[in-house]
């Protein structure tokens, strides 16, 4: 059974520090997502990661996913109070076309605090 | 003009009631799901539905039925609701390749009493 563990599951972030996310996970996979979810609010997807060596940034975030390793990492870069939220790995196994079937990391909850 | 939209948002009940979700996507997509969100915010597949055929049914209890008119509509409906149905049900959507991210309604936070 796969399993995706994220780690650390609370992070307290100081505005302008850099802080990592790390995703780790059981199971041969190249693809990888990262979403974020703002307390009571919908998941919103931030990265696809469909490679070894993938990179991903948009703004101040980073995603990048090392296969072999089976590790994702998520930067944050010079944190600002707007990136409070939850961010979740997902890792995705089907084989067959149809059907993505996501298996969620528990989650880290972000809080930057000025 | 949203692309996943549930309804109800809230959704409050007895034990022993039966009760429906629906979820509607107007993005096109040929793939929906029904995901659940425990109150520690693990969040795990229910089902999914290509095309109005099921395709992913994981070990949920048989008091859980999902249905598709069509592939821009995917309900769920629960029978004789149990304390432990508490959670928040997303409802997402996506083409059916291996690399298309999900996107997700806004959920229903569904408490039984």
């Amino acid at each position: 059974e796969l399993k995706v563990e994220q780690n650390p599951l609370f992070l307290s972030m100081q505005e302008g520090k850099n802080y990592t996310i790390y995703c780790n996970y059981s199971t041969t996979s190249d693809r990888l997502y990262w979403y974020r979810q703002d307390p009571g609010k919908s998941l919103e997807s931030l990265f696809v990661l469909l490679s070894n060596g993938a990179v991903k940034q948009e703004g101040r975030l980073m995603a990048s996913l090392d296969t072999k390793a089976r590790l994702s990492t998520l930067h944050i870069t010079a944190a600002v109070h707007d990136l409070s939220a939850t961010y979740f790995c997902a890792v995705d196994v089907s084989i067959k076309a149809a059907g993505n079937k996501l298996t969620f990391g528990g989650g880290t909850r972000v809080l930057v605090k000025p | 003009d949203t692309a996943v939209s549930q309804t109800p948002k809230y959704l409050v009940t007895q034990m022993g009631n039966d009760k429906s979700i629906k979820c509607e996507q107007n993005l096109g997509h040929d793939t929906m799901y029904w995901y659940k969100q425990d109150s520690k915010k693990f969040l795990k597949i229910m089902f999914s539905y290509n095309n109005k055929e099921l395709i992913i049914n994981e070990t949920v209890p048989n008091r859980f039925s999902p249905k598709s008119p069509d592939k821009a509509h995917l309900n769920l409906h629960i029978n004789s609701l149990e304390l432990g149905d508490s959670a928040v049900y997303f409802c997402a959507s996506s083409y059916g390749q291996l690399n298309s991210p999900l996107h997700f309604g806004n959920g229903t936070r569904l408490t039984v009493t």
